[in-house]
């Protein structure tokens, strides 16, 4: 069976530009979370989306949106880049509504903001 | 706050050594899930282990061991006869049940690089 599949790999923008992340979740998962994780630190949880509906949000600017498809897919957006945003974004998928069970993540999506 | 503390930054070991990694954590919910995720060079985390606030029994799963203390609100991880493909980061992580405006957050701690040389 598939994992959790994240598009694209690698990412290069500059300063202002807006960036959209995919993520697909495992066949049968309805819950997706979102994660920025920086050099050196850990993950940090930006979204959590069940059955297409926002379910938790992090400490993150409004420039940081997210969405879920009818197909339990996700998108993550990112408007107005700023260096700080350079990271690896990661994305988990869950069967449980409250994300309490084991999250599956993805390989992730390593963003460099020039 | 930091609700996940892992105060070791980096462990360098020799293969076959012991090695044990720290994570103290922080809630005022009773019911809540502690994780241990390893990053490996690739980046990819990898799910270890979950256990609920109920369950305090330690548990064993081939070289990999866990010991979950409520009342030093601990939960240690231990590498029996470590190798070298154990080489990761490996982050622990707080998952809250009456974080009802944040599900699904898991809150991880900074991580412990563990560096195993042959």
């Amino acid at each position: 069976d598939a994992g959790v599949t994240q598009s694209p790999t690698h990412l290069i923008k500059t300063r202002g530009q807006h960036v959209t992340l995919r993520c697909s979740p495992i066949s049968g998962h309805k819950s997706v979370s979102w994660y920025q994780q920086v050099l050196g630190q850990g993950p940090q949880f930006i979204f959590q989306y069940y059955e297409k509906e926002e379910r938790g949000r992090g400490n993150f600017p409004d420039r940081f949106s997210a969405r879920q498809f009818p197909n339990y897919s996700s998108e993550l957006n990112v408007n107005a880049l700023l260096l700080g945003d350079s990271a690896l974004y990661l994305c988990a998928s869950s069967s449980s509504r409250e994300g309490l069970d084991e999250q599956f993540f993805g390989p992730g999506t390593r963003l460099t903001v020039l | 706050a930091q609700k996940v503390t892992q105060a070791q930054t980096e462990i360098s070991v020799v293969e076959k050594e012991d090695v044990t990694l720290d994570c103290v954590y922080e809630t005022r919910d009773t019911t809540y899930y502690l994780f241990w995720y390893k990053q490996p060079p690739s980046g990819e985390l990898v799910f270890l282990i979950r256990r609920n606030s109920f369950d305090e029994q330690n548990e064993i799963s081939g070289r990999y061991s866990w010991n979950f203390q409520k009342s030093t609100s601990s939960f240690n991880f231990t590498i029996t006869a470590s190798q070298v493909v154990d080489s990761a980061v490996y982050f622990c992580a707080l998952s809250e049940a009456g974080a009802t405006d944040s599900w699904g957050k898991l809150q991880f701690g900074a991580g412990t690089q563990v560096v195993v040389t042959p």
